[in-house]
């Protein structure tokens, strides 16, 4: 199977960290990504982890990797009201980069 | 210096209608996908291009028609539209078709049918 599957909406307030988490079934999966897409734009490229790793970090965005149970987490510090969108993660397997993408997480951030 | 950029943003037309949305890419890139996202915000691969070659080829219906004049450039043709084509449809990039390279979406096109 190649399924996507990540929780449809997170509520945070701002200043506190958000966590989104993602599973995934496919084992070949090489690489995993999270996207994020704000209200009538395109997506964004936020960051992508190859599957040797078990964590990445870049600015306020933590990636963990738990490839033994398929789970994918991307954690965001200080959460601002600019982070409100939705986030899609995607995985990536070995043939014609192919990217199966989550239904994504609707993240509203409150003042 | 927008990197992907697709055309129209917005396209609303009749059922029935044949219509075409462009797009390019100043990236350099050699690999250019067609993605469909529905009403619920998922996002599936229809097509995808390597160097003007097809690669990926989903179970589209064959009113959908990618073509790729150049490495640069991918647009979608679409015949006899239907209501469920209704949907938002984004073009993307990536250095080539390999495992790992991440793909760079354009903003969209907004169609909608009548």
């Amino acid at each position: 199977g190649e399924d996507v599957e990540q929780s449809l909406f997170l509520s945070v307030r701002e200043g506190d960290s958000s966590v989104i988490n993602c599973t995934y079934t496919d084992s070949s999966s090489t690489y995993l990504y999270w996207y994020k897409q704000e209200p009538g734009a395109g997506l964004q490229l936020l960051t992508y982890i190859f599957s040797n790793m078990d964590m990445k970090q870049d600015q306020r965005l933590t990636v963990l990797l738990n490839k033994k149970d398929k789970h994918l987490s991307l954690r965001i510090a200080d959460t601002q009201t600019g982070d409100s969108a939705i986030y899609f993660c995607a995985e990536m397997d070995h043939s014609w980069g192919k990217l199966q993408f989550g239904a994504g997480t609707q993240v509203v951030v409150t003042p | 210096d927008t990197a992907v950029s697709q055309t129209p943003k917005y396209l609303v037309t009749q059922m029935g209608n044949d219509k075409s949305i462009k797009c390019e890419q100043n990236l350099g890139h050699d690999t250019m996908y067609w993605y469909k996202q529905d009403s619920k915000k998922f996002l599936k691969i229809m097509f995808s291009y390597n160097n003007k070659e097809l690669i990926i080829n989903e179970t589209v219906p064959n009113r959908f028609s990618p073509k790729s004049p150049d490495k640069a450039h991918l647009n979608l043709h679409i015949n006899s539209l239907e209501l469920g084509d209704s949907a938002v449809y984004f073009c993307a990039s990536s250095q080539d078709s390999g495992a790992g390279q991440p793909q760079h979406f354009g903003d969209g096109t907004r169609l909608s049918i009548l």
